[in-house]
């Protein structure tokens, strides 16, 4: 079965890096593109970047542009999202997500549980 | 940037339709898909290209779309689709896009 689980959250200072781990099973990793996607506190849903399933191109929502990075190790099956500059308007909880072909268009079909970020002095 | 807005809350009592829109000026050329997020909980895909249930997801849930306007239809709603709702889609270079997210409330 489909597994996604995130890790590397926890709390730093503005201004600093983080980078989120998120490691997938059950899957044909090397063939799926992958998302993030983050919540904070009490707030809505926000897209955060994508990544294809070969690393080829990458985009990004316009808050984290320049600060943030998502990458991918298809040899490890893992996704990275790699924070630096950190605000604390980032604050939230990450998810990773799979851009799974539901039908004939891709979408986010599989969500990790996410891991809490919190950005604090 | 593209914008997806939806209303912050719907209310229901338990058997009634409950209705959450959806609107976003690239819509007419863009699939939307549903999402539900129960407290504390992953989102869950209920809706994918407008109107379509992936399985597992109950009859109950059925998407449309017209124009700007896309709407996610729960008949007959249950206490426990109580939940935030999502729509998603994409803007023209790929980059994903959520609404605002809607709190049902079925009492």
């Amino acid at each position: 079965q489909v597994q996604l689980v995130e890790s590397g959250g926890g709390v730093v200072q503005p201004g600093r890096s983080l980078r989120l781990s998120c490691a997938a099973s059950g899957f044909t990793f090397n063939t799926y593109g992958m998302h993030w996607v983050r919540q904070a506190p009490g707030k809505g849903l926000e897209w955060v970047a994508v990544i294809w399933y070969d690393g080829s191109n990458k985009y990004y929502v316009d808050s984290v542009k320049g600060r943030f990075t998502i990458s991918r190790d298809n040899s490890k099956n893992t996704l990275y999202l790699q924070m630096n500059s950190l605000r604390a308007e980032d604050t939230a909880v990450y998810y990773c997500a799979r851009d799974g072909m539901v039908g004939i268009t891709p979408t986010l079909d599989y969500w990790g549980q996410g891991t809490l970020v919190t950005v604090s002095s | 940037s593209y914008e997806l807005t939806q209303p912050p809350s719907v209310s229901v009592s338990p058997g009634q339709t409950a209705r959450i829109t959806c609107s976003g000026d690239a819509l007419p050329k863009k699939y939307v898909y549903w999402y539900q997020q129960k407290s504390g909980q992953a989102p869950v895909l209920v809706i994918y290209e407008d109107s379509k249930r992936p399985s597992g997801i109950p009859e109950r849930f059925s998407g449309s779309s017209s124009g700007t306007m896309a709407t996610l239809t729960i008949s007959g709603a249950q206490v426990e689709d109580e939940a935030d709702y999502y729509c998603y889609s994409t803007d023209t270079s790929g980059r994903g896009v959520f609404g605002g997210g809607t709190k049902l409330t079925v009492l």
